[in-house]
């Protein structure tokens, strides 16, 4: 059974730091892993989406990387904004692209201005 | 991205009563949808997967009973909460991803918050 463990549960940082989100898994035969954003009472956005076979993928201030043979990502923000305050999940899928999601308990971010 | 809606945003209901919630994809055929549910502070957990015109696939645990789920247009899945109990409040995600191997990512609606008084 794939289990997603995220640390730290909760940042605060001031305005303008550089910060790592850490997602681990222990099953390694994963098809992709996905970084969402949630804000509070609200539904997922999808930031990034690593396939298996990639090792990271970079969107604006936001950078992901895969290692797969240790079951880590990270979620590299840069220069964070009071507007990145949000809760940041990773999820993993398994097998095939029919596979179901896990995910992990989530990290909330705080960026103080 | 594709756009998934979900309705209502948020509900209350009276505890016996059955609630509906629906999951639409606007702007793409939805060959499978995802149902998950989130306690306060914890992460989403998977309740169920149902594919266009077949039966749904329960989760371990979950009761294909009382959380009804149809799937039966490539645009519109429903999830109905039967008999709804206060331990049945909580906040319910859908996701919904299109026809293609390539298709690999799902995009999720904004959620219904669901309270049973």
């Amino acid at each position: 059974k794939q289990e997603v463990t995220q640390i730290p549960a909760a940042l605060s940082v001031p305005e303008g730091e550089n910060l790592v989100l850490n997602c681990s898994f222990t099953d390694s035969a994963i098809y992709n892993l996905q970084w969402f954003r949630q804000d509070p009472g609200k539904g997922l956005t999808s930031l990034l989406l690593i396939q298996s076979s990639q090792r990271e993928q970079t969107s604006g201030r936001l950078n992901a990387s895969l290692d797969k043979s240790s079951g880590r990502s990270t979620l590299y923000i840069a220069a964070s904004q009071p507007g990145d305050s949000a809760t940041y999940l990773c999820a993993v899928k398994v097998g095939t692209n029919a596979g179901k999601s896990t995910f992990g308990d989530g990290t909330t971010l705080t960026v103080k201005p | 991205g594709a756009v998934v809606s979900q309705h209502p945003s948020w509900v209350i209901c009276k505890s016996g009563t059955s609630v509906k919630i629906e999951c639409r994809s606007l702007d793409f055929q939805a060959t499978t949808m995802f149902w998950y549910r989130q306690f306060p502070k914890q992460s989403l957990m998977l309740m169920a997967t149902s594919n266009e015109g077949s039966k749904a696939t329960y989760e371990q645990g979950v009761e294909k009973d009382k959380f009804l789920i149809n799937h039966a247009s490539l645009t519109l899945s429903t999830l109905t909460v039967t008999s709804a109990h206060p331990e049945d409040s909580s906040f319910y995600i859908c996701s919904a991803r299109g026809r293609g191997a390539q298709n690999t990512e799902a995009f999720f609606g904004q959620g219904t918050r669901l309270t049973v008084v």
